[in-house]
């Protein structure tokens, strides 16, 4: 079963606006991550948040992390047409680090 | 810079046949991973295995099995290929837990069972 389940599945903005993601999860984690991925490719990494944090800032993202409603969300801040891609939040949990990955936001930033 | 490496991009495959997909991670990663991704599906974790010879189910194991004889290459079998299992595979490596770090994926082979 999926550990995280993303929302909405499908996002479309104007160049500029900001685009909330969010994540719900199941089981406790070490960590949530942020992946994307432009059509067709493999995932890129772009943000983890650990267990222990609340909010982390990398350039225009920014990732809070609840783990009382076990909730994650990603905010990206004047979106570009570039900033067009599917993003995955994925859990790291467990003693072995097993990373499972949710069913992914499309994002479309239009000009 | 970290480098996974899938050994096809693309792949056609007769059902039944038997099908080996190839990773290789140049980082000395202890933990390799399997996904398949298909569309509204997300990525599902098929298997993974966080040091030689060891390895744990994900959550669609059926019909695969996994190799693991030397750190870093971590191999998918499709014993007997079927149509369902036409997708987008893709490997993944990271260090263990106590880092905390992220995943390095390799840019994934489109697999056609036909």
């Amino acid at each position: 079963s999926q550990q995280g389940e993303e929302d909405p599945q499908a996002l479309s903005i104007q160049e500029g606006e900001n685009a909330t993601m969010n994540c719900s999860y199941k089981t406790s984690i070490n960590n949530l991550q942020w992946y994307r991925q432009n059509s067709g490719r493999g995932l890129v990494h772009l943000i983890l948040i650990r267990s222990n944090e609340r909010e982390k800032h990398s350039g225009r993202l920014r990732v809070t992390l609840d783990t009382s409603k076990k909730s994650s969300s990603l905010l990206i801040t004047a979106s570009r047409a570039a900033d067009t891609a599917s993003y995955f939040c994925a859990t790291n949990t467990g003693t072995a680090s097993k990373l499972t990955f949710g069913t992914g936001t499309r994002l479309q930033v239009t000009l | 810079d970290v480098k996974v490496t899938q050994s096809s991009r693309y792949l056609v495959k007769r059902t039944g046949e038997k099908v080996f997909l190839e990773c290789v991670q140049d980082m000395d990663h202890e933990n390799m991973f399997w996904y398949r991704q298909d569309p509204g599906l997300g990525l599902r974790l098929i298997y993974f295995s966080y040091d030689v010879k060891m390895k744990e189910k994900g959550d669609i194991p059926e019909g695969y099995s996994v190799s693991r004889e030397k750190k870093e290459r971590f191999s998918l079998i499709l014993e007997s290929a079927s149509t369902n299992q036409t997708s987008m595979y893709l490997c993944a490596s990271s260090l263990p837990r106590s880092m905390n770090t992220e995943a390095f994926f390799g840019q994934g082979t489109r697999l056609t069972v036909v």
